[in-house]
């Protein structure tokens, strides 16, 4: 059975701090993505990282894809209270698309 | 960027009833999109894989003779929830799949729809 391992699954913080949420897996996946969900919505994509050792910025947000494509981490720089959320993890490996458990992120201001 | 949409937003129906939700890829061709349950304060649940054209696959422990998925367009796909009770009240999401291409070859990507929000009574 396929696992995707995101940590930690609860982060409150104050505004200005900065944070790394990880995912980790023992599959290989051919692409990996981030998603953000508010209460009472649908995931909103953030980024798709599909190469080994790739980088992503979004703003204040950096994606990087392990080198393996076994794992991945989401860094936020300064977080501000509209960062508040639900982050998802998500590893595509041929036809199945496993997610991670969340991590639910609450800044402070 | 690729948008699904999802319709109703918010329903509230009375226990015995059937509800339909619909969910649609405006901006590109979906041959499958999936359809997941989601708990407060928990991850998604994947319930079942829609296919286009052809039968659903339900994950184990779905029933598929309650939760009739029908994908009769590359755009749309239906959920309908046959004879509710209220512990099916739950948020429901459905996302399409989009291939994309980069050097390294295809890949796979989900976009979501605004989630369903199913109160039974």
């Amino acid at each position: 059975t396929q696992l995707l391992e995101q940590s930690p699954q609860f982060l409150s913080i104050q505004e200005g701090e900065n944070l790394t949420v990880y995912c980790n897996s023992s599959s290989v996946f051919s692409s990996l993505q981030w998603y953000r969900q508010e209460p009472g919505e649908g995931p909103v994509l953030l980024v798709t990282v599909v190469t080994g050792g790739e980088v992503k910025k979004l703003k204040r947000l950096t994606f990087q894809f392990g080198d393996a494509r076994k794992d991945s981490s989401l860094h936020i720089t300064a977080a501000q209270p509209g960062d508040t959320g639900l982050y998802l993890c998500a590893g595509a490996g041929g036809f199945k698309t496993i997610f991670g458990a969340g991590t639910r992120l609450f800044v402070k201001a | 960027g690729a948008v699904v949409s999802q319709h109703p937003s918010r329903v509230i129906c009375k226990s015995g009833t059937s509800v339909k939700i619909e969910c649609r890829s405006l901006d590109f061709q979906a041959t499958t999109m999936f359809w997941y349950r989601q708990f407060p304060k928990q991850s998604l649940m994947l319930m079942a894989t829609s296919n286009e054209g052809s039968k659903a696959t339900y994950e184990q422990g779905v029933e598929k003779d309650k939760f009739l998925i029908n994908h009769a367009s590359l755009t749309l796909s239906t959920l309908t929830v046959t004879s509710a009770h209220p512990e099916d009240s739950s948020f429901y999401i459905c996302s399409a799949r989009r291939v994309g291409q980069s050097l390294a070859g295809s890949y796979n990507e989900q976009f979501f729809g605004p989630g369903t929000r199913l109160t039974v009574l």
